[in-house]
């Protein structure tokens, strides 16, 4: 198995652009969730679906944040405009169920200039 | 809300020796999973080991191994023959079991070097 795959990898930008990030959780995995990572406030849950539906996106950060799952194989986090603030790793992250163990992608290091 | 403390921010040992990293978790639950995962410089996040709070017997993998304490709310990892390569961050985390759970709450992590 391919594992959780992230694209970009790496994302420079500048204030105000829109960002887009993908993932694609490992297959048969039904859940999916989206992390942030900072060093002021560690690893952070922003959203998770399970069977393509959001099921709690209490961490989203506010409006400018949105997420997608349109299919069981594809996942999108927006940022709209994007923030200085922004810049951190996002993780994407899939498990069979939302109680069993989570899979991680290898991240996408975002920085907003 | 759960919490997740990690009281050691940073550590270090001698290649071979064993070292132990510190985790407490805070939690009104009484069914739940206890995970460490492994962060190298790559920032990859990669699962160490798993304890279910039923299970009385601690985990191991390999030369990962636990020391679960329920009671004490305390869920400690032993690294036996340290590696370079296990050098890195490592993250305790918390998450509740059965319906309506919620996902995985970190602590912030206890940065590990191993000295050759």
């Amino acid at each position: 198995d391919a594992g959780v795959i992230q694209s970009p990898r790496h994302e420079v930008t500048e204030m105000g652009q829109e960002v887009t990030l993908r993932c694609k959780p490992i297959s048969g995995h039904n859940s999916l969730f989206w992390y942030r990572q900072t060093m002021m406030r560690g690893l952070e849950l922003l959203i998770y679906f399970n069977n393509n539906v959001p099921i709690d996106d209490s961490g989203m950060p506010e409006d400018r944040f949105s997420a997608k799952m349109p299919n069981a194989s594809f996942s999108t986090l927006k940022i709209q405009p994007s923030e200085p603030r922004d810049s951190a790793v996002y993780f994407c992250a899939s498990s069979l169920r939302p109680e069993e163990t989570q899979y991680f992608g290898p991240g996408t290091r975002l920085l907003v200039l | 809300a759960q919490t997740v403390t990690q009281s050691q921010p940073e550590m270090s040992v001698q290649e071979a020796e064993t070292v132990t990293l510190s985790c407490t978790y805070d939690t009104s639950e009484s069914n739940y999973y206890l995970f460490w995962y492994k962060q190298p410089p790559s920032r990859q996040m990669i699962l160490v080991i798993r304890q279910e709070a039923y299970k009385q017997q601690n985990a191991t993998e390999n030369r990962f191994s636990v020391n679960f304490q329920k009671a004490a709310k305390s869920f400690s990892l032993k690294i036996s023959d340290s590696q370079l390569g296990d050098t890195a961050m490592y993250f305790c985390a918390f998450m509740k079991h059965g319906s309506g759970n919620t996902p995985l709450v970190f602590g912030k992590g206890t940065r590990l070097s191993v000295i050759a």
